[in-house]
């Protein structure tokens, strides 16, 4: 069964930095693209990141361009979300997301980023 | 803003059909991936590709598309089909990824 279960949310100030973790399972982690998402809750769904499967090719949304940067560990079944300089437009539920290039056939539960002084 | 544009709320009576539509340039291009999203849970893939459903997914989910506008189609909605449903492509550029506005969907 695939599984993926997303940590490190939280509450931080503004400007502060916070990094997600998506651990992986039920699956050869190293053979999908995997892809951040995020949703301002009662809101609708924002693609942040995606990654290809070796780490050699990352794109972001403009909105996080910069300051976010994707990663992940193939050997611990891991994908990783670094978020820096955050603002409060940043507060969402962020869902990282089994895929291909360009869709996300599985989704994690989410994990809550509250940007806030 | 969003490329991809979704009516915000479709009723459907139940045992009835109910079409979402999705609007965007980029789907004369690109063939929508579709979501199911119930309230406190992750979305779920319902549909991809031209109308390619996942295992586990019931057959009365359907997908199409012309032009520039896609459809998903459920086809004797049952109560538990009451969701969200976002579609998704690439950007006009074909780099990025965007999702639709959502559409919500009662079942009556």
């Amino acid at each position: 069964e695939v599984q993926l279960v997303e940590s490190g949310g939280g509450l931080v100030q503004p400007g502060g930095s916070l990094r997600l973790s998506c651990a992986a399972s039920g699956f050869t982690f190293s053979d999908y693209w995997m892809h951040w998402v995020r949703q301002i809750p009662g809101k609708g769904l924002v693609w942040v990141s995606r990654i290809n499967r070796d780490a050699t090719l990352t794109t972001y949304a403009d909105s996080v361009k910069g300051r976010f940067t994707i990663s992940r560990d193939n050997a611990k079944n891991t994908l990783y979300l670094q978020m820096n300089s955050l603002r409060a437009e940043d507060t969402a539920v962020y869902y990282c997301a089994r895929g291909t290039y360009y869709d996300f056939f599985y989704w994690g539960q989410g994990t809550l980023v509250t940007v806030s002084s | 803003s969003s490329e991809l544009t979704q009516d915000p709320a479709v009723s459907v009576a139940l045992g009835q059909t109910v079409r979402i539509t999705c609007q965007g340039d980029s789907l004369r291009n690109y063939f929508p991936t579709w979501y199911q999203q119930k309230p406190g849970q992750a979305p779920v893939l319902v549909i991809y590709g031209e109308n390619n459903r996942p295992s586990g997914i019931p057959d009365r989910f359907s997908g199409s598309s012309s032009g520039n506008t896609a459809s998903l189609t459920i086809t004797g909605a049952q109560a538990e089909d009451e969701a969200d449903y976002y579609c998704n492509s690439r950007d006009s550029s074909g780099y990025h990824l965007v999702f639709g506005t959502g559409t919500k969907v009662t079942v009556l």
